[in-house]
């Protein structure tokens, strides 16, 4: 069975600009969540995704958006990126039932911002 | 508010020898408990988890961990370590309830180093 695959592995990323990162739950799932790691701020809850809705959401500004599919993939975008941004974006996928999330993790996006 | 503590930043232990890693928890129900493990430049795995039941379960890897309500603890714990047991280990608490689907709370982790 395919665990969670995020797409790419690894972004370098400009100031100001803006970056979208994919994310392809395991099989079955149908909720998606995603988490920044950083240093200084650990792992951080961003949102969830059930059934193309977001149904909950971290505390971060609204330059974070998120989206999902039918399919149950799903996408994160950033807009005007700035440095602090930099981390490590973490996706994960869980079967769901109402508050249960035991959540598979996928490798995570590496993004970059110079 | 729900806050998950890992007092240990950082654990140095000797191959072969025991481990037991600390986790703390602040939620009012009963929660949903879990741990995962990191290595460099990878993602999260899970190691184990706790719903309800018996107080003591086992996980991948050699791993178990133990709910104590009375301490608000959820320990790890492995009776002889591997050198590629060396990663970062984080607890997490997972709160119930329709309005906190799909978030997990996170400890700050717990760097393991094994010494040869």
């Amino acid at each position: 069975k395919a665990g969670v695959t995020q797409t790419p592995r690894y972004l370098i990323k400009t100031r100001g600009q803006q970056v979208t990162l994919s994310c392809s739950p395991i099989s079955g799932h149908r909720s998606v969540s995603w988490y920044q790691q950083t240093p200084g701020q650990g792992l951080q809850f961003l949102f969830e995704y059930f059934s193309e809705t977001q149904r909950n959401k971290g505390n971060f500004p609204g330059r974070f958006s998120g989206r999902q599919f039918s399919n149950s993939r799903s996408e994160m975008n950033v807009s005007t990126l700035e440095l602090g941004d930099s981390a490590l974006y973490l996706c994960a996928s869980s079967r769901t039932a109402e508050g249960l999330t035991e959540a598979f993790f996928g490798q995570g996006t590496r993004l970059t911002v110079v | 508010a729900q806050s998950v503590t890992q007092p240990d930043i950082h654990i140095t232990v000797s191959e072969g020898a025991s481990l037991e890693l600390r986790c703390n928890y602040s939620y009012g129900a009963t929660p949903y408990l879990f741990w995962y493990v990191q290595s460099p430049g990878q993602g999260l795995q899970l190691l184990l988890k706790y719903f309800s039941g018996d107080t003591l379960v086992q996980g991948i890897k050699g791993f178990e961990a133990e709910f104590k309500r009375s301490q608000s603890s959820f320990n790890l714990r492995k009776p002889s370590v591997h050198w590629s047991d060396a990663a970062e280990y984080f607890c997490a608490v997972g709160a119930s309830g329709s309005s906190n689907t799909g978030k997990l709370i996170f400890g700050q982790g717990t760097t393991l180093q094994v010494k040869p």
